[in-house]
């Protein structure tokens, strides 16, 4: 059964550092793993999908890596911002198919 | 591009009455679509998924039920609320062949009173 746990629940941090978010899933048979952001009380907003096949993904500040054999995910935000503060979730597939979530590491930046 | 929609985006109901939870999705054919809760401190906990017109698999036993009467539209429901019903409601939609990523509509914040 896959299971998915985020480290750190929270972070608190001033602007500009680079940040690093740690995911890890039980099950490493995963064909893919999906970081997400959500702003309080909105929906989640897809951040960066990661094939089994590759090893990284980056969008803008934004790098996501994927070690399958260790079952980990980095998620690495470069030059942190204020406007990166929200809650950041990962998501991996079980083997029936369907996203198994973190609970996520709660964000704040502050100027 | 894909659209998800949807509503409302509150709502607030007394403990008994029913529900019906609506969510739409544009720019694509034949999705996979999915109701999640996010419960307040908890992760998202994935309820109902469909992958086709009148096709629902429940994944947890509950007082909501799930129905997909067209392609693009997916409803949540329940004849009679509970206070546990409460929470944040979250639709998806996924399944492209060779990628399966998941997109989110806004959600819906149920609160039964």
């Amino acid at each position: 059964k896959q299971e998915v746990t985020q480290i750190p629940a929270a972070l608190s941090v001033p602007e500009g550092e680079n940040l690093v978010l740690n995911c890890s899933f039980t099950d490493s048979a995963i064909y893919n793993l999906q970081w997400f952001r959500q702003d309080p009380g909105k929906g989640l907003t897809s951040l960066l999908l990661i094939q089994s096949s590759q090893r990284e993904q980056t969008s803008g500040r934004l790098n996501a890596s994927l070690d399958k054999s260790s079952g980990r995910s980095t998620l690495y935000i470069a030059a942190s911002q204020p406007g990166d503060s929200a809650t950041y979730l990962c998501a991996a597939p079980s083997n029936t198919d369907k996203l198994i979530f973190g609970t996520g590491t709660r964000l704040q930046v502050f100027p | 591009s894909q659209t998800i929609h949807q509503w409302p985006a509150t709502l607030v109901q007394p403990v008994g009455s029913p529900l019906s939870l609506e969510c739409t999705v544009e720019g694509t054919s034949n999705p996979n679509l999915y109701w999640y809760r996010q419960a307040a401190g908890r992760g998202l906990q994935l309820l109902f998924y469909s992958v086709g017109i009148g096709q629902i698999s429940s994944e947890v036993p509950q007082n909501l039920s799930a129905s997909r009467p067209q392609d693009r539209q997916f409803i949540l429901s329940s004849k009679k609320l509970l206070l546990s019903d409460s929470g944040f409601y979250l639709c998806a939609w996924g399944g492209l062949a060779g990628e399966r990523e998941q997109f989110f509509g806004p959600g819906t914040r149920l609160t039964v009173l």
